[in-house]
């Protein structure tokens, strides 16, 4: 099993550039979440899905969209980036109620 | 506002020595979560649970429920285990299984 993957590792993005950051896990987890790791603080949740074709927004949604069309994939959509989307993005996974598994993170910098 | 607060923020150890590090939280939970995470590295969940006391090799992860504090212990720790250790929770009556972060602990083992 690979888990959590993420793609891609790195990024450097102009201000006003989109991307999408991807994200798949293989464990037929119905939970999936993306979160946001600033220097010195908590991660943080931006949006997370229980389930194919039901997402929410997390702590931290603006700037983001996000869709879940299968149990397996979570991509997550940058829309005109801005500096202040200068993170470390982690994609996680889970059964319902029990511990999250992560992906490897995604360093993005938005210059 | 419901906020999970970790002590020390930085730790430095001679390889060893017995570790402590500190979670406390604001109010009632339904369970609490201990993560690490290298430098540069991803995020592995090491404990989660709910009353008690669990153990894991050199790991073990306690928790008081009426005083709302938990704490992560390494016994005999080693320079591999330098890294950032996160505590989360899972506010009682929260919804869909969203963590609340610490900010980290980061721990220095040195030879």
């Amino acid at each position: 099993n690979a888990g959590v993957t993420q793609t891609p590792k790195f990024r450097i993005l102009k201000i006003g550039q989109s991307m999408t950051l991807q994200c798949a896990q293989d464990m037929n987890h119905n939970y999936m979440y993306w979160y946001r790791q600033d220097p010195g603080m908590g991660l943080k949740l931006i949006y997370y899905s229980v389930g194919a074709g039901i997402t929410d927004k997390g702590e931290v949604p603006n700037g983001y969209n996000v869709s879940r069309s299968t149990t397996e994939d979570f991509p997550l959509r940058l829309e005109l980036a801005a500096p202040s989307q200068t993170s470390v993005y982690f994609c996680a996974s889970s059964w319902a109620g029990t511990e999250q598994f992560f992906g490897p993170g995604t360093r993005l910098t938005v210059l | 506002k419901n906020e999970v607060e970790q002590s020390p923020q930085n730790l430095t150890a001679q390889e060893g020595e017995f570790i402590t590090i500190n979670c406390s939280y604001s109010v009632g939970i339904s369970a609490l979560h201990w993560l690490q995470q290298h430098p540069g590295g991803g995020i592995v969940s090491l404990f989660m649970l709910s009353s008690g006391k669990k153990k894991h090799g050199r790991l073990i992860a306690t928790i008081n429920i009426q005083e709302k504090h938990s704490s992560l212990h390494i016994t005999a720790s080693h320079p591999r285990d330098s890294a950032v250790y996160i505590c989360a929770v899972r506010w009682s009556g929260g919804s869909n299984y969203k963590l609340t972060f610490g900010k980290g602990t980061l721990l220095t083992v040195n030879p």
